[in-house]
């Protein structure tokens, strides 16, 4: 139990659907962060909040949209996605930039069909 | 952000010490080392962190060298569970990025 719990921890979805990824954690920590990891590749960051603001945005694509609507919650939400956005997303938390480290949680499995 | 290297696969003997090397040749003053694993299917999990001087933690201890150039995790006695991919990331204080590249691949052997 890492204090950082994702939902669905498994998603099939087709390029046309719409679904959104959820990530609650129980840590109090103000920085959430959402990553990507295809397979046999390294973590990707793609987003990053701090105090619901948004100050990382990796030149991710537009079909993929965050939202943290408060400190505890952060979600994604996925749109007419591509056969290559299959990955595991993982979703982590810190308490801010400082030396202090990310706590992640075990990711939602995502295929695009 | 300071590069790592790392080998990409090591073995170990169940019971020994596994002892887990990181060259990070560029790293800056302010910029801390980190230590992550991740066992498959499971996100990766905090192990330990350090700036100059050896930590010990429950899990694991980390001997940054005096220059700071490299660095080694510890798991004093290895066990099937611990068998992963562990990565070394360096980072400082001023920003969110976590650099993870593709990290040791452990397998801790009966």
């Amino acid at each position: 139990e890492t204090g950082v719990t994702q939902t669905p921890r498994h998603l099939v979805m087709g390029m046309t659907n719409k679904k959104s990824l959820k990530c609650e954690q129980h840590l109090g920590h103000n920085a959430m962060y959402w990553y990507k990891q295809s397979a046999k590749k390294p973590l990707e960051l793609m987003f990053v909040y701090s105090l619901e603001e948004r100050v990382e945005n990796n030149s991710v694509p537009s079909r993929f949209s965050p939202e943290c609507p408060n400190s505890s919650h952060l979600f994604l939400h996925l749109h007419t996605l591509q056969p290559e956005d299959s990955a595991l997303y993982l979703c982590a938390s810190s308490p801010d930039r400082a030396r202090k480290p990310q706590h992640f949680g075990d990711g939602t499995r995502l295929s695009i069909l | 952000d300071a590069k790592t290297t790392q080998p990409t696969s090591m073995d170990c003997a169940e019971g020994r010490a596994a002892n887990l090397p990181c060259n990070h040749s560029t790293i800056s003053g302010n910029e801390y080392v980190y230590w992550y694993r991740q066992i498959h299917s499971q996100g990766p999990q905090y192990i330990i962190h350090g700036l100059k001087n050896n930590e010990t933690n429950e899990m694991a201890s980390l001997i940054i060298t005096e220059d700071r150039k490299s660095s080694t995790l510890i798991l004093p006695h290895a066990t099937l569970r611990d068998t992963a991919v562990y990565y070394c990331i360096v980072k400082g204080s001023g920003t969110y990025k976590y650099i993870f590249g593709t990290g040791t691949r452990l397998k801790v052997l009966a």
